[in-house]
């Protein structure tokens, strides 16, 4: 059973540009979350996908925004990058309806420089 | 603003002491937490959970207490390890489904 992996680890924009994450699910799950992590904070809930459709979201602006694939692999898009863009961007898949924790599994995240 | 939230940022431990790592929440409505470590470099990994009919879990070298009258749970680790040294961060699926609800998390720092 894989795990969820993201790409890439590390990234480095220049502030106006535009970014695209990319998180696998593990294995027979079927929703993914985004969270931001800024540094020295607990992650923040950007939104969820669930049946390749936005299944709730979190305080952020439009300019963030996110697809999921038929095989569950989610996409996180950011437009117009500002500086306070710079996080760690994690990635977590879940089955829908799994509350538990025993269902929701994180990836390693995507650390984000917006300089 | 957050429903969970931690009284110290970081704390240290001597190899082989007890930790204690607190938490406190705002919405009387939550009934289910959950505990994660979070080592450099790594995504938050699940450490124990504990719903609100409980006020007590044990798992292996860690105990979670729950106090529902003040709104305020704990993570309890003994024999304290290197390998422990990691943030620990408290967490309420607040918004439902999966989502979760962090707090800022503590930095525990373990010396030998």
């Amino acid at each position: 059973e894989t795990g969820v992996t993201q790409s890439p680890t590390h990234l480095i924009k220049t502030r106006g540009q535009q970014v695209t994450l990319r998180c696998s699910s593990q294995s027979g799950h079927n929703t993914v979350s985004w969270y931001q992590q800024a540094l020295g904070q607990g992650p923040q809930f950007i939104f969820q996908y669930y049946r390749e459709e936005e299944n709730g979201r979190g305080n952020f602006p439009p300019r963030f925004s996110g697809l999921q694939f038929p095989n569950y692999s989610s996409e996180l898009n950011v437009n117009a990058l500002e500086l306070d863009d710079s996080a760690l961007y994690l990635c977590a898949s879940s089955r829908q309806g799994a509350v538990t924790n025993y269902g929701y599994t994180f990836g390693s995240g995507t650390r984000l420089t917006v300089v | 603003g957050e429903n969970v939230g931690l009284h110290l940022p970081t704390l240290s431990v001597q190899e082989g002491d007890n930790s204690i790592i607190n938490c406190a929440y705002s919405n009387s409505a939550s009934d289910y937490f959950i505990w994660y470590k979070q080592e450099s470099g790594k995504g938050p990994q699940f450490i124990i959970d504990i719903r609100s009919n409980m006020d007590k879990r044990q798992g292996q070298r860690v105990t979670v207490l729950l106090n529902k009258t003040v709104k305020h749970l704990s993570l309890q680790i003994a024999a304290t390890q290197p390998g422990d040294s990691a943030v620990y961060f408290c967490a309420d699926p607040t918004g439902g489904g999966n989502k979760l609800t962090f707090g800022t998390g503590t930095q525990l720092k373990v010396e030998l």
